[in-house]
């Protein structure tokens, strides 16, 4: 079965500190891609990172970087020095190339950072 | 502006009414997206259009009804919806079926 799952729901974190949320998925099939999503209280969903099932590093956009562990079926999202516009729902999608552009997401984790 | 636009914003509708959720976008993508957003749960893949042609339909009842006139443009009709029906709905869009998508802004949709 294809299934991603966020197993934190919430998250707080000082700003300008680090934050990792979690990610976990289940395919059998070799070739998907992952991504991670930010979803602000005005409801659009903001493309931040993607990551291959074949890409030998890990990704980074800025402050985002994505701890691929392929064995481990993990895609973690690290958010460096935390802004309080982070301050959002993220969710985590996987993708498989022959399902076309059906994204798979997982319930999604509620940041909030401090000031 | 995120490039894909979807209108209204917010919708309030009894269950006996007809509404269309409007989206568009000015990317150039060639496939385009509805999912729906329920509290508490993930989001939904309902319909998937490629080159205006219809390549997934997700098992969603026959009172939504996709419309896809051309590559920039796609509707959701809505009939004789149910209360279990209100949610957000997202309209998204991408380059090809095999790329990142972008999302609007969505419409949050309450039935009464």
């Amino acid at each position: 079965a294809q299934k991603i799952t966020q197993t934190q729901p919430g998250m707080f974190v000082q700003e300008k500190e680090a934050v990792t949320l979690d990610c976990t998925y289940d395919t059998s099939d070799p070739s998907y891609g992952l991504f991670w999503y930010k979803q602000p209280s005005s409801g659009e969903m903001i493309f931040l990172i993607y990551q291959g099932s074949y890409d030998q590093q890990n990704a980074t956009e800025g402050r985002y970087s994505l701890n691929f562990q392929k064995a481990r079926k993990s895609a973690n999202l690290v958010i460096s020095a935390s802004q309080l516009g982070d301050s959002a729902m993220y969710f985590c999608a996987m993708r498989h190339y022959n399902q076309g552009g059906k994204l798979i997401f997982g319930q999604g984790t509620e940041l909030s950072v401090k000031p | 502006e995120t490039g894909v636009t979807q209108t209204p914003r917010h919708l309030v509708m009894g269950m006996t009414n007809k509404k269309s959720l409007k989206c568009e976008q000015h990317l150039g993508h060639n496939a385009m997206y509805w999912y729906k957003q329920s509290a508490k749960k993930p989001l939904e893949l309902m319909f998937v259009y490629s080159l205006e042609e219809r390549v997934e339909n997700n098992s969603v009842p026959s009172r939504f009804s996709p419309e896809c006139p051309n590559s920039s443009h796609l509707f959701l009709h809505l009939h004789t919806l149910q209360p279990e029906d209100s949610a957000l709905y997202l309209c998204a869009s991408s380059p090809e079926t095999g790329s990142p998508l972008h999302f609007g802004n969505g419409t949050r949709l309450t039935v009464t």
